[in-house]
């Protein structure tokens, strides 16, 4: 079990520029989201998707970012134009939906932290 | 979704027991209750949750009230390792697909 790995860890970028990170989920695992966090604050949900089909985004998600799980395994969550209030760590997470409801048991990577200067 | 209350900071002495308060007075019949943590760097773990009765793993033991308004978690003997933020999150499996978060409690464990 190799767990959900976050690419690139860190990102230092300048404002304006566009950046994407890429999510490797648990290998069976059909759920996938993605979180935002600032410094003493917990976890922000942004959006997440069951196989490739993207069932829910949070209004903290503006239309400079977007999501894709385009074969219901990877994910990337591209951000552009960056601003300087993008700068947070992005956490990506996945479980096993098998039935209904969900269970709750979600399974972090490590997160990319970006910097936006 | 129900609010919750954490102190934002506790310490704990190493091998001693690490008593986590929640208070979510506003939670309603079909919300469980969820604990996670967060090591430096690190992103969040799940650790054990509830709806009722008291549970317990191999990790922690959680308490919860009989009228669910408050619950507490157990590290029955803290380590170093167990340093870290630690998340009470309501949630209720049958109305929604996403944990929401709050600021958690930071716990200290000291030698």
């Amino acid at each position: 079990d190799t767990g959900v790995s976050q690419d690139p860890r860190h990102k230092i970028t300048k404002r304006g520029q566009n950046v994407t990170f890429r999510c490797d989920p648990i290998s069976e695992h059909n759920r996938l989201y993605w979180y935002r966090q600032t410094l003493g604050q917990g976890p922000e949900f942004l959006t997440y998707f069951q196989n490739e089909a993207q069932l829910e985004k949070s209004r903290l998600l503006s239309d400079r970012f977007s999501a894709e799980r385009p074969k219901g395994s990877f994910s990337t969550l591209e951000i552009q134009r960056t601003e300087q209030g993008d700068s947070a760590m992005y956490l990506c997470a996945s479980s096993l939906f098998v039935t209904s409801p969900f269970t709750g048991e979600l399974f972090f990577g490590e997160g990319s932290r970006l910097t936006v200067l | 979704d129900a609010k919750t209350t954490q102190p934002p900071s506790m310490d704990c002495a190493e091998g001693r027991a690490a008593n986590l308060p929640c208070n979510h007075s506003t939670i309603s019949g079909n919300e469980y209750v969820y604990w996670y943590r967060q090591i430096h760097s690190q992103g969040p773990q799940y650790i054990i949750h509830g709806l009722k009765n008291n549970e317990t793993n191999e990790m922690a033991s959680l308490i919860i009230t009989e009228d669910r308004k408050s619950s507490t978690l157990i590290l029955p003997h803290a380590t170093l390792r167990d340093t870290a933020v630690y998340y009470c999150i309501p949630f209720a499996p049958h109305n929604t697909d996403k944990l929401i978060f709050g600021t958690g409690t930071r716990l200290q464990v000291f030698p």
